[in-house]
């Protein structure tokens, strides 16, 4: 069983509705977890940075964290052609390392 | 933010011969920097945390003489590909860690390394 599970898709909206994605974990020392977006051929860029559990909203970008259940997700409203990339989610323990999801591709059409 | 700056972009090689990559932190100092490899539709897999002045620690399956890493400055770090075989063809990204938390790790825009 890999550590962090994430479903690949790909997803496809049509502009303005809602991306839903999440992951999985099962390492329970994970502490930290991050949402990067990554275009093709490029390095991922950090969205959202969490350590706790709840909700945390910048913009049009809301993650989740539930560690009882082990489950993190991100929504992207309002979706724009822009937000077509893949979304890869990662977590680490104290050790800083990160252990990274497949990533979701996704695709806002217009 | 921060910039990490990676070169080159793409690679093209024979096999057997070495290739190096460069990765730069541009505006801050890198304790830590940390270089990937990513095949197509899969995830990122850590191959080595390389901290400043000392050997690099490698991930288990990750062959150190193989890939060479060197951390000679707080602002440098070079991957070495040697005696490259296609095998050894893929996308490989480096980060570099800003601070102690995750949140300061910033990611090179990658090299796509192709062994004929």
């Amino acid at each position: 069983q890999k550590e962090v599970e994430q479903d690949p898709g790909p997803l496809s909206v049509p502009e303005g509705a809602i991306v839903s994605l999440n992951c999985t974990y099962s390492n329970s020392a994970f502490q930290y977890f991050m949402w990067y977006r990554q275009y093709s051929r490029k390095g991922p860029e950090l969205l959202m940075y969490t350590y706790s559990s709840g909700n945390k909203e910048d913009g049009r970008f809301t993650a989740q964290v539930d560690k009882s259940s082990k489950y993190i997700s991100l929504f992207i409203r309002d979706s724009q052609p822009s937000d077509s990339a893949t979304y890869l989610c990662a977590m680490a323990s104290n050790d800083y390392k990160l252990s990274f999801g497949a990533g979701t591709t996704v695709t806002v059409r217009a | 933010g921060a910039v990490v700056s990676q070169h080159p972009s793409r690679v093209i090689c024979k096999s057997g011969t070495s290739v190096k990559i460069e990765c730069r932190s541009l505006d801050f100092q890198a304790t830590t920097m940390f270089w990937y490899r990513q095949f197509p539709k899969q995830s990122l897999m850590l191959m080595a945390t390389s901290n400043e002045g000392s050997k690099a620690t490698y991930e288990q399956g990750v062959e150190k003489d193989k890939f060479l890493i060197n951390h000679a400055s707080l602002t440098l770090s070079t991957l070495t590909v040697t005696s490259a075989h296609p095998e050894d063809s893929s996308f490989y990204i480096c980060s570099a860690q800003e601070g102690v938390t995750n949140e300061k790790l910033f990611f090179g825009s990658g090299t796509q390394l192709s062994v004929l």
